[in-house]
């Protein structure tokens, strides 16, 4: 089964500055048919979670432009440009390429 | 309007059963993987299974395997999971989630193993 692997668990940012998540699988995320599933979500306190980015580097409508996916293969990462108070939460990765399909341990995002 | 809405949670002895359901609504069900993802209190998102869009496939995680079955009924736009032999650990909000893409989530609903 892969294994997802996030860093840093814990990331307290200054309003306005960027903010970067890291994720790794234990083996590629590149399915037979092209795609690479890699997901990520954003769960507010008290809330269910919600997609971000799809496919690696696609976001979802709605979603802010200064949140971006990026990476290959393995390795994957989250960007924020630019954190605002509204980001805070915890993100997860998730790779749904391989059955079973398996999160990341989320990072949490917090305001220094 | 996409919209999954689970049911079925509650407070059950270890070693007993429960059934959870989820309702789809506002998009063609039988075109969709659906997958069942938890969440124990305070802890990370799991994913627990998940089902081919015409019942033939079905995937667990290594913890609810031989535990734990899904199924689906197309017709009726929803899909189940009989979970048995509930433990404490499987204490959690169970989300009901569509397709590869894990991109519609509903409320959730919660299950509580407990004597």
């Amino acid at each position: 089964d892969v294994v997802m692997t996030q860093s840093p668990p814990s990331l307290p940012v200054t309003l306005g500055q960027p903010a970067s998540i890291s994720c790794r699988s234990s083996q590629s995320l590149v399915h037979s048919d092209g795609n690479t599933y890699l997901n990520w979500f954003q769960q507010r306190p008290g809330q269910s979670p919600r997609r971000l980015i799809y496919k690696v580097s696609n976001r979802d409508s709605g979603v802010p432009d200064r949140f971006s996916g990026s990476g290959s293969g393995t390795d994957f990462t989250l960007k924020i440009s630019r954190v605002e108070a509204e980001d805070v939460g915890v993100y997860y990765c998730m790779q749904s390429t391989h059955w079973p399909g398996a999160f990341g341990q989320g990072t949490k995002v917090e305001i220094k | 309007e996409v919209q999954l809405v689970e049911s079925g949670g509650g407070l059950v002895q270890p070693g007993g059963s429960l059934r959870l359901s989820c309702a789809a609504s506002g998009f063609t069900f039988s075109n969709y993987w659906m997958t069942w993802v938890r969440q124990a209190p305070g802890k990370g998102l799991e994913w627990v299974a998940n089902i081919k869009p015409d019942g033939s496939e079905k995937y667990y995680v290594d913890s609810v395997k031989g535990r734990f079955t899904m199924s689906r009924d197309n017709a009726k736009k929803s899909m189940y999971m009989q979970m048995n032999s509930l433990r404490a650990e499987d204490t959690a909000v169970y989300y009901c989630v569509r397709g590869r893409g894990v991109d519609v989530w509903g409320q959730g609903t919660t299950v509580t193993v407990s004597s």
